[in-house]
């Protein structure tokens, strides 16, 4: 079934960790999103990729960084986590067609300690 | 730059009653405006889309209306039951040409009381 997974789905790590949230997607989409919530809050993007080698950073700054060498996966990295990034990541995707609807994955919630 | 408001943060109604979120624009070259509803703990869904060139779209107890010379669009549900409460965002993009945007709005907690 078309989706788009994300691993870990929880995750504790330690101050200091480096930490690499997996995001892939058998939608077929070019367009890729990271986006941070706290729960039933905001949705801010962080990061933005249009296809393979592109990546941009988002409205919101963030310290995590992204790489785009495959269409269909988009993984975030922390190279040191703070409890400052405790929060909800969602990795999302669209197509690059006129009905450009964002489909969501179901998150990664990380807690930083 | 660019941005979506979002009303009311928070709405209570009571179970059978209607609710409804507006949203205004900033961007006049949006084009598209899509209805997420993200229940607790789980992601944000598509519930209902509307392109611009379009006033008014139905799906069953769900409806949006967009005022393209105001810069508005409206979400209303009627007939509301408990399983409606939620956070509802709206978002506006401007399409897949150019400089691409999707922005949302800042969410609106709806409660609906049995």
């Amino acid at each position: 079934e078309a989706d788009i997974y994300q691993t870990p789905r929880y995750l504790v790590i330690g101050t200091g960790k480096k930490i690499t949230l997996e995001c892939s997607q058998t939608m077929g989409h070019d367009k890729m999103y990271w986006y941070q919530q706290d729960p039933g809050m905001e949705l801010h993007l962080i990061h933005y990729s249009y296809g393979v080698n592109s990546t941009e950073k988002g409205d919101l700054s963030s310290e995590s960084t992204v790489s785009r060498i495959r269409t269909e996966h988009f993984p975030l990295t922390l190279e040191s986590a703070r409890p400052s990034h405790t929060s909800q990541y969602l990795c999302a995707s669209s197509e690059s067609q006129l009905r450009n609807t964002i489909y969501f994955g179901e998150g990664s919630w990380l807690t930083v300690v | 730059g660019e941005n979506v408001e979002q009303h009311p943060s928070t709405l209570s109604v009571q179970e059978g009653d209607s609710a409804v979120i507006k949203c205004t624009y900033s961007d006049s070259a949006s084009n598209y405006f899509p209805w997420y509803k993200q229940e607790l703990g789980k992601r944000p869904q598509l519930i209902i889309d509307i392109r611009s060139n379009v006033g008014e779209k139905k799906d069953q107890r769900i409806a949006v209306t967009l005022n393209k010379t105001a810069k508005h669009f409206s979400l209303h549900i009627t007939e509301t039951q408990p399983e409606d409460s939620a956070v509802y965002f709206c978002a506006a993009s401007r399409g897949t040409s150019g400089t691409y945007k999707y922005i949302f709005g800042t969410g609106t907690r709806l409660k609906v009381l049995a």
